[in-house]
């Protein structure tokens, strides 16, 4: 079945340790999204990409980092810098700017 | 950037019961799109609807994107219908285009 896949769906962190979220989609989309969810908010759009090779920031981006060596996977690494980065972490994709598609979401705690 | 306001912000209805869920915006954009959040935190496309009407069984949606607003019905109402409802539209111009922004949600509950 086509779809968005994101591992793990819960996630430990430690103070000052980097952590790296995966997403995976099949659905053979040129664009991917990570947006994170703060409790009773709506999403917030860190990075995006267009297209492999190429990624611009959203508007939270700070603390975190992303990569697009493959068309198929997006992987948002959580920085020590992010100093709050308790979440709901949603990745999604879409042709173009057409429909966005979600995946099940990582839920990011810091012990 | 682009405004998104969603009202109500909470609705409490019994099962059976219609309801309308509205989503103002602040721009020009170049779709809207309206979820449903389930309470396992999966967001399900309900539709893709820069403009116009659509519907799908109990659920229809209309935007009228002259007057920057969209409303999402919701009849015969069902305990699954349950949880959180979000419009997100993808912005035309400036530090918005591209980049699909959130409302901040209307909380469902449907009580049997």
């Amino acid at each position: 079945d086509g779809g968005i896949t994101q591992s793990p769906k819960y996630l430990f962190r430690k103070e000052g340790q980097n952590v790296t979220l995966s997403c995976e989609q099949n659905l053979n989309h040129d664009a991917m999204y990570w947006y994170r969810q703060d409790p009773g908010q709506g999403l917030r759009l860190i990075y995006y990409s267009q297209i492999v090779n190429d990624f611009q920031k959203g508007d939270i981006a700070e603390g975190y980092s992303v990569s697009r060596e493959k068309k198929e996977s997006f992987p948002l690494t959580v920085t020590s810098a992010q100093k709050n980065p308790t979440a709901f972490y949603l990745c999604a994709s879409s042709i173009a700017e057409e429909t966005q598609y979600f995946g099940p979401g990582t839920r990011l705690l810091v012990l | 950037g682009i405004q998104v306001e969603q009202s109500p912000p909470d609705l409490i209805l019994q099962e059976g019961a219609n309801s309308t869920l509205r989503c103002n915006f602040s721009d020009s954009v170049n779709n809207l799109q309206w979820f449903h959040q389930n309470p396992w935190g999966q967001l399900i496309n309900l539709f893709y609807i820069p403009s116009g009407t659509k519907q799908n069984g109990r659920l229809s949606a209309t935007t009228v994107a002259t007057e920057r607003y969209s409303l999402l019905y919701i009849s015969s109402s069902q305990t699954t219908d349950s949880g959180v409802y979000f419009c997100a539209v993808l912005g035309y111009r400036g530090t918005s285009y591209g980049k699909l922004t959130f409302g901040q949600g209307t909380i469902l509950t449907v009580h049997p």
